[in-house]
Order: C-alpha cells, then sequence, then structure tokens
C-alpha cells in the first residue's frame, strides 16, 4: 500500500491529452514538493517534473506538472507511442520524515 | 554529466546481508544528497534511504531497522546494507543523486534472495 495513490493504469490514443493523479495527505504533498518520474520498459526511472511544475533541460513541453491541496497531477499533451510509460509522484513525507512514492499508473498508448 | 556505477552482489541466501556500492564520475559528489531505491519485479518503487553531504543519514521506517547508508567522500563513493534478508527484499535496486528530484540515477542491480 503506498503513501501516496495512484490510478494503476490509464490510456489513450496518439495526439490525445491525458492526465495522471496523485493523491496524498497534509503530511507529503499538502506541505512539500512533488516530483514525477517516467519509466520506460527495462529503465531505471526518469526525472520528468520537480518542484511541482518544473521539468528538467530535455523535458518536452508536452509534460506538465500542477498541484492543488493534497493532490497533484501529470498532464501530458500530443500522446506518442513513446510516452508509453510508468509514471510514478513522489514527495517528501513530515510523518515518516522520509520520501514516498505512489504505487504508479501504467500508460498504454493505444 | 554525472553517471552512477553501481555494483553488487546479486544473489544472497535468507539471513544474509546486502551490500551495494555506487560509485559517482564527473566531479559532483559533495554537496548532494544520494539515496537508495528499490522496486520489486513487476511492483513499484520503494525508497529506501538517503545520505546527505553532511553524513546525516534519512531511512524508510519500515526498513530502518536493518539497513545502514554510508559514504567515502574521498572515493566519491555510498553504500547499502540490508542486514537479515528475506526473499521480500528480492528487487531491482537503484541508487540515485537528489538535486531537487532524483536527477540521476544507476542502472540498478537485481537483487535476488533465494535459498
Amino acid at each position: 500500500q503506498s503513501v501516496l495513490t495512484q490510478a494503476p493504469s490509464a490510456s489513450a490514443t496518439p495526439g490525445q491529452s491525458v492526465t495522471i493523479s496523485c493523491s496524498g495527505s497534509s503530511s507529503n504533498i499538502g506541505s512539500n514538493y512533488v516530483y514525477w518520474y517516467q519509466q520506460l520498459p527495462g529503465t531505471a526511472p526518469k526525472l520528468l517534473i520537480y518542484r511541482n511544475n518544473y521539468r528538467p533541460s530535455g523535458v518536452p513541453d508536452r509534460f506538465s506538472g500542477s498541484k492543488s491541496g493534497t493532490s497533484a497531477s501529470l498532464a501530458i499533451s500530443g500522446l506518442r507511442s513513446e510516452d508509453e510509460a510508468d509514471y510514478y509522484c513522489a514527495a517528501w513525507d513530515d510523518s515518516l520524515s522520509g520520501r514516498v512514492f505512489g504505487g504508479g499508473t501504467k500508460l498504454t498508448v493505444l | 554529466q554525472v553517471q552512477i556505477q553501481q555494483w553488487g552482489a546479486g544473489l544472497l541466501k535468507p539471513s544474509e546481508t546486502l551490500s551495494l556500492t555506487c560509485t559517482v564520475f564527473g566531479g559532483s559528489f559533495s554537496g548532494y544528497s544520494w539515496s537508495w531505491i528499490r522496486q520489486p519485479p513487476g511492483k513499484g518503487l520503494e525508497w529506501i534511504g538517503e545520505i546527505h553531504h553532511s553524513g546525516n543519514t534519512n531511512y524508510n521506517p519500515s526498513l530502518e531497522s536493518r539497513v545502514t547508508i554510508s559514504a567515502d567522500t574521498s572515493k566519491e563513493q555510498f553504500s547499502l546494507k540490508v542486514t537479515s534478508v528475506t526473499a521480500a527484499d528480492t528487487a531491482l535496486y537503484y541508487c540515485a543523486r537528489e538535486d531537487g528530484g532524483f536527477s540521476d540515477w544507476g542502472r540498478g542491480t537485481l537483487v535476488t534472495v533465494s535459498s
């Protein structure tokens, strides 16, 4: 059982937009930054969004992050087949004094 | 560009101690925090713990009693030890640099615990 809650799967067709949600609590998302990671099959995760809504250099602007209260979202526009991956949210948790991940959302591009 | 190379034993018997090490290349060891993260086969990511440039550590409460993370700044290395392993510790273990998010990752080491 992950501290941050994500839907296990999502799907959309190429060119469409999709939003992946992450739900937490006041001790994590509600009071700390949210990060998003993309994990392509057989590879290490890659930082996609940091500090709620910033993209590292090289991440396309098709990816965007937002946060409201104790929830956060990752939006992907203009879906491409190469976006098919697992997406994880993460945050610091003040109660646990540690970092926590969501269970991950497997995105399928139909 | 930071590169992280990790290594360690990949097959352990129950009750043994897991030991993994990561070496950082690119001259960017000091001033950052370094974490260990694991991923059981077919499952999600679990943060194990971290060591700060100060030497302070933070651990996942669910693993804290069995985990030690240490660093050797002169070698630009940091290490993970997990004692008394069981089959539940079977996972792909990653090391990563924390720089406003886990910005750089090792390639992962598969550790299997089996009698």
